[in-house]
């Protein structure tokens, strides 16, 4: 079975500070990695993913990602962030071998202030 | 395009009636899948598609049932609605399992008193 751990429910950050979004899985089997952001009352949309290959994933508006395998972490980062990015952000994993299953986080409220 | 759409946006029922909630894609994906959103509770699987005339089920398919008679559409019903269903609904569609992006409809609001 496998699950996903995002470790802060909300983070407030100022508008053009840098940002860290923590993200831990567990899985018995390998795993793509995956970060989907909501905005207030649309569905969820893609930032990026990691299927295979180079560990450092860059994604749209300006956010990337470490896959960390040793540490089971997939964290996401944007060194500056904008108002526009006032979100939720949900990490994700599907098993290798499976449907295409997403198994997500709870989700991480990203708050930027002026 | 309109990508994935859902139908109705908003909906209150009582307890025991029936519903369907309506899912389209217009983008040609063999992949369908529907997710409830529970407040602080991330998005939770419970039913998928892999392409017209199959279904099974996710984590949680207890009170739902869903069909998928064409590549477009795959309708999720509710029969005898408890409280417990009270959640968002949303529908995503995917062209392979390889790609792995999944396209996300709207949602749909659904509230049972």
């Amino acid at each position: 079975a496998q699950s996903v751990t995002q470790l802060d429910s909300q983070v407030p950050v100022f508008e053009e500070a840098p940002v860290e979004l923590r993200c831990n899985y567990s899985s018995s089997v390998s795993v793509y990695l995956f970060w989907y952001v909501q905005y207030p009352n649309q569905g969820l949309q893609l930032l990026l993913k990691y299927l295979s290959g180079s560990t450092l994933v860059k994604g749209i508006n300006g956010f990337e990602a470490e896959f960390n395998k040793s540490q089971t972490s997939f964290h996401l980062r944007k060194p500056s962030v904008h108002i526009s990015d006032t979100a939720e952000y949900f990490c994700a994993v599907s098993p290798r071998g499976s449907q295409g299953n997403l198994i997500f986080g709870k989700g991480t409220k990203l708050s930027v202030k002026p | 395009n309109a990508g994935v759409t859902q139908t109705p946006k908003f909906r209150i029922l009582k307890i025991g009636q029936s519903m369907t909630l309506q899912c389209t894609q217009d983008m040609n994906h063999n992949y369908m899948y529907w997710y409830r959103q529970d407040p602080g509770m991330g998005l939770k699987l419970i039913y998928y598609s892999v392409g017209a005339g199959i279904t099974d089920k996710g984590e949680v398919p207890n009170g739902y049932n869903v069909s998928r008679s064409t590549t477009e559409d795959f309708p999720l019903r509710l029969e005898l609605a408890a409280p417990s269903q009270t959640s968002v609904y949303f529908c995503a569609s995917s062209y392979d399992r390889v790609s792995h992006e999944q396209f996300f409809g709207p949602g749909t609001r659904l509230t049972v008193l």
